[in-house]
């Protein structure tokens, strides 16, 4: 079964950590990997990654995927606390020519002041 | 500006009820889709659709329903409501099959 993991659950830390969040999966036809972030409401794009070893940085933000580890990471350098949110990892699956997106139960992520 | 929006924010209904969620999307995009999401499990797909007329069951179909008559709506129907269908529903567009998927506010049914 595919399946999309996420970890850690939750995540406390201070204005000006770094923290890395870490997505792992195993999909059948993988094509490429989305990283989300969702506050209260709708899940808002961060980045996509179909490339192995190339990173996508955005700020403070970035991440990269390894294929042949099958994961991913998405770090956030000096967090503030409009960091907090939830991250949402999600892989898109392209199994016998549909094409979904599989998502992971996300971390929450709490940066205190 | 280009976007989705989904109607009502929230709704709460009564067992056995038929209810519809609107979803409409500005961006001209072929691809929809419905979600459901809840603690512990994530997005879960519902239905989706790459075009007029066309549908597909997700995931968690059971109890649901979709229709695209044109390119811009996907609205999703509870045919009768179960109290396990009590969700947060989003809906969300992408440009082709292969791009990142673009979601709207989502929608608090609450079934009693």
């Amino acid at each position: 079964e595919d399946k999309v993991v996420q970890s850690p659950l939750s995540l406390v830390v201070h204005e000006g950590d770094t923290v890395t969040l870490n997505c792992s999966y195993e999909v059948t036809n993988f094509r490429s990997l989305l990283w989300y972030k969702q506050e209260k409401k709708a899940p808002t794009f961060l980045f996509m990654l179909t490339s192995s070893g190339i990173e996508k940085k955005s700020g403070r933000l970035s991440s990269i995927l390894d294929k042949k580890e099958l994961f991913s990471i998405l770090n956030i350098t000096a967090t503030q606390t409009g960091d907090s949110a939830v991250y949402l990892c999600a892989v898109l699956d392209a199994t016998s020519g549909t094409y979904k997106y599989i998502f992971g139960t996300g971390t929450r992520l709490k940066v205190l002041a | 500006d280009a976007e989705i929006t989904q109607s009502p924010r929230h709704k709460i209904t009564e067992t056995g009820r038929q209810v519809t969620l609107a979803c409409h999307q500005t961006w001209n995009h072929n691809n929809m889709f419905w979600y459901r999401q809840d603690l512990g499990h994530g997005l879960r797909l519902i239905h989706y659709s790459y075009g007029v007329q066309d549908t597909n069951k997700g995931e968690v179909s059971d109890g649901y329903s979709v229709s695209r008559s044109n390119t811009e709506d996907l609205p999703l129907t509870l045919e009768s409501a179960a109290s396990s269908q009590t969700s947060v529903y989003f809906c969300a567009s992408s440009y082709r099959e292969d791009t990142e998927a673009f979601f709207g506010q989502g929608t608090r049914l609450t079934v009693v």
